[in-house]
């Protein structure tokens, strides 16, 4: 069974910053490229950002890139989510997906996990 | 990239039909064959539904359906159960640059 689980959400200030982790299990992680995909409280959902499986390509949405960094340790089945000069409107839940064994280009995502919860304020 | 247009809300009755449109450009939904739905029930994690426009993944109902014409994609669940009272988005994707995935502002379906 496919499983994707983040952690590390939490309550951070204005301009701190924040590390989400998302452990996957069920798969060979490092054949897959994955992404974050965050969700604004009561909004849709906002592609952040995705990396390939071998972390060597990344891609970030306008909204984040310069402030956020995506990486992943392959040898932890894990993927992380580095975020800096962090803002009000970056308060979400971050999800983090899965690609098919085609990666990105298949252009869906066929897991999900559960979520962790950024808030930003003061 | 601006997001996909769906509408806000749709209903329908059990048993019924409903089509979720989810319009973009000629650069995202008009240029491939890369659509693909997601079903969001409250307080859950996106479920997959439909990808590559019109393909169902193992596990879900064949009540679900995609198809697309032009820059608009469209949803259709038929014989519709409570349980499919949920948020439905659309997604799609263009890399002639950079790679840039868009949702939809998700759609709220509500079985009466």
């Amino acid at each position: 069974e496919v499983q994707l689980l983040e952690s590390g959400g939490g309550l951070v200030q204005p301009g701190g910053s924040l590390r989400t982790s998302c452990v996957v299990s069920g798969v060979y992680f490092s054949n897959y490229d994955m992404s974050w995909v965050r969700q604004a409280p009561g909004k849709g959902l906002e592609w952040v950002s995705t990396i390939s499986e071998s972390g060597g390509r990344t891609y970030y949405a306008a909204s984040v890139k310069g402030r956020f960094t995506i990486s992943r340790d392959n040898s932890k089945n894990t993927l992380y989510l580095q975020m800096n000069s962090l803002r009000a409107e970056d308060t979400a839940v971050y999800y983090c997906a899965k690609y098919p064994s085609r990666g990105w280009s298949s252009g869906f995502f066929d897991y999900w996990g559960q979520g962790t919860l950024v808030t930003v304020s003061s | 990239q601006s997001a996909l247009t769906q509408p806000a809300s749709v209903s329908g009755s059990p048993g019924q039909s409903i089509t979720i449109s989810c319009t973009g450009t000629s650069s995202d939904v008009g240029g491939s064959n890369y659509v693909s739905w997601y079903q969001q029930h409250p307080g859950k994690a996106p479920k997959l539904m439909i990808y590559e426009v019109s393909n169902r993944p193992s596990g879900v109902s064949n009540r679900f359906s995609g198809s697309k014409s032009g820059n608009t994609a469209s949803l259709t669940i038929s014989g519709l159960q409570a349980e499919d009272e949920a948020d439905y988005y659309c997604s799609s994707y263009t890399s002639s640059t950079t790679l840039d995935v868009v949702f939809g502002g998700g759609t709220k379906l509500t079985v009466l």
